[in-house]
């Protein structure tokens, strides 16, 4: 079964980028999977961020589509997120998961991320 | 497509049928319509993928229906494990959209 772990920064500045990694295990990145990023803001509901494909294909919430970029890394199994310019509105628990048949298969533990100053 | 969750919150007891309601703004395809479970301090859990389809190690108390705009998870008879939040999500246009989230609590 694939299994997913976040990591990166859990404080990001206002206007900074937050930057996020997925390390994939228990399966390749390069299999058939889709591979996402989903966040859920304290006490609120589930938001889609994007999704990456292995060949490098991207889709993006509309809504973050200016301030996003999702990346992969074959080498690594691993694929990564980038947010820029946030806010506190930014702050939020992000999910990575690996996507199934229309919906989100399997998902990592998640980890805060703080926009503070 | 803006899903609508119904009620917000329902109290009821162990053993008690819970029925959860998942109305999309326009009609769906089936099988772009799922559920996830959600308990405090955890990751979502998928639970029914393609209005019907069980995920794997999902009980089969849990159970899915629906079409069009109307769609319900329906878990027959409430173990203690199973008060949570509970989300539909659908995909379309290459986006997964949730809805609100409905919060079965224990009565």
């Amino acid at each position: 079964q694939v299994q997913l772990q976040e990591s990166g920064p859990g404080l990001v500045k206002p206007s900074g980028t937050l930057s996020l990694t997925c390390a994939v295990s228990g399966g390749s990145i390069s299999g058939t999977n889709w591979w996402s990023w989903v966040r859920q803001p304290p006490g609120k509901g589930l938001e889609y961020i994007g999704e990456i494909y292995h060949s490098g294909s991207t889709n993006y919430n509309p809504s973050l589509k200016s301030r996003v970029t999702i990346s992969v890394d074959k080498s690594k199994n691993q694929f990564s997120l980038n947010l820029n310019s946030v806010t506190a509105a930014d702050t939020a628990v992000y999910y990575c998961a690996a996507n199934g048949y229309y919906c989100i298969e399997h998902w990592g533990q998640g980890t805060l991320v703080t926009v503070s100053s | 497509i803006v899903l609508t969750q119904s009620p917000g919150t329902l109290s009821l007891s162990p053993g008690e049928r819970a029925t959860l309601s998942c109305r999309a703004s326009q009609s769906v395809s089936s099988t772009y319509l799922s559920w996830y479970q959600q308990k405090h301090g955890q990751a979502p859990r998928l639970l029914i993928y393609g209005t019907y389809n069980r995920a794997s190690g999902i009980p089969d108390r849990f159970s899915g229906s629906g079409s069009g705009t109307d769609f319900t998870l329906t878990i027959s008879r409430l173990e203690p494990e199973d008060f949570a939040v509970y989300y539909c999500q659908h995909y379309g246009s290459s986006l997964y959209t949730f809805g609100q989230g409905t919060k079965l609590e224990i009565k």
